[in-house]
């Protein structure tokens, strides 16, 4: 077991272009869920899946906005003609079948900076 | 829909003194409530949940909280503080045990400790 990764850590990217990061829930986790977190905030929900099915999406989510889960293993979240406003940290968690959300694990993250 | 109220956004203790963290929370069901505590660039960790029961709930590094159901509070307190506390912490209440409901966070209380 080797905790939720995500990659990259970190990103710095000009406005306009578009970034994915990739999540590595823990093995085995069914549910995995984007959070975003800016600066002076809690982390605030994205978007749930359980296995490959995205479940949920908030209304933070903007058009600009796509996750994906493919094979219900990794999962990915793509921004599009990134905004300044889209700088923040983005987690990643996930949960085992048997728990929900009383069992998140989270990852450390992926900061990204818009220019 | 629940929402959390962490009042403090930032605290400064003497290592070795008392800690106490206030989280207000508001939902209309039974709340399950969560502290997490985050390191710098770092992702979110479980100190302790509460979910039913005993009112008084231990949680890891020597942390404890008390559900308080007529005051909607979930304080967080320590006996003697560490200088590796320092970090955010952050409440969270979820809806439904074992469902899918993603969790809603608090805008964190940073902790600084001195000497």
């Amino acid at each position: 077991d080797t905790g939720v990764s995500q990659d990259p850590r970190h990103k710095i990217t000009k406005r306009g272009q578009n970034v994915t990061f990739r999540c590595d829930p823990i093995s085995e986790h069914n549910r995995l869920y984007w959070y975003r977190q800016t600066l002076g905030q809690g982390p605030e929900f994205l978007t749930y899946f359980q296995n490959e099915a995205q479940l949920e999406k908030s209304r933070l989510l903007s058009d600009r906005f796509s996750a994906e889960r493919p094979k219900g293993s990794f999962s990915t979240l793509e921004i599009q003609r990134t905004e300044q406003g889209d700088s923040a940290m983005y987690l990643c968690a996930s949960s085992p079948r048997q728990g929900g959300n009383e069992k998140l694990f989270f990852g450390s993250g992926t900061q990204l900076s818009v220019l | 829909a629940q929402s959390v109220t962490q009042p403090d956004i930032h605290i400064t203790v003497s290592e070795g003194a008392s800690l106490e963290l206030r989280c207000n929370y508001s939902y209309g069901a039974t709340p399950y409530l969560f502290w997490y505590v985050q390191s710098p660039g770092q992702g979110l960790q479980l100190l302790l949940k509460y979910f039913s029961g005993d009112t008084l709930v231990q949680g890891i590094k020597g942390f404890e909280a008390e559900f308080k159901r007529s005051q909607s509070s979930f304080n967080l307190r320590k006996p003697s503080v560490h200088w590796s506390d320092a970090a955010e912490y952050f409440c969270a209440v979820g809806a439904r045990l074992g469902g899918n409901t993603p969790l809603v966070f608090g805008k964190g209380t940073r902790l600084s400790v001195i000497a």
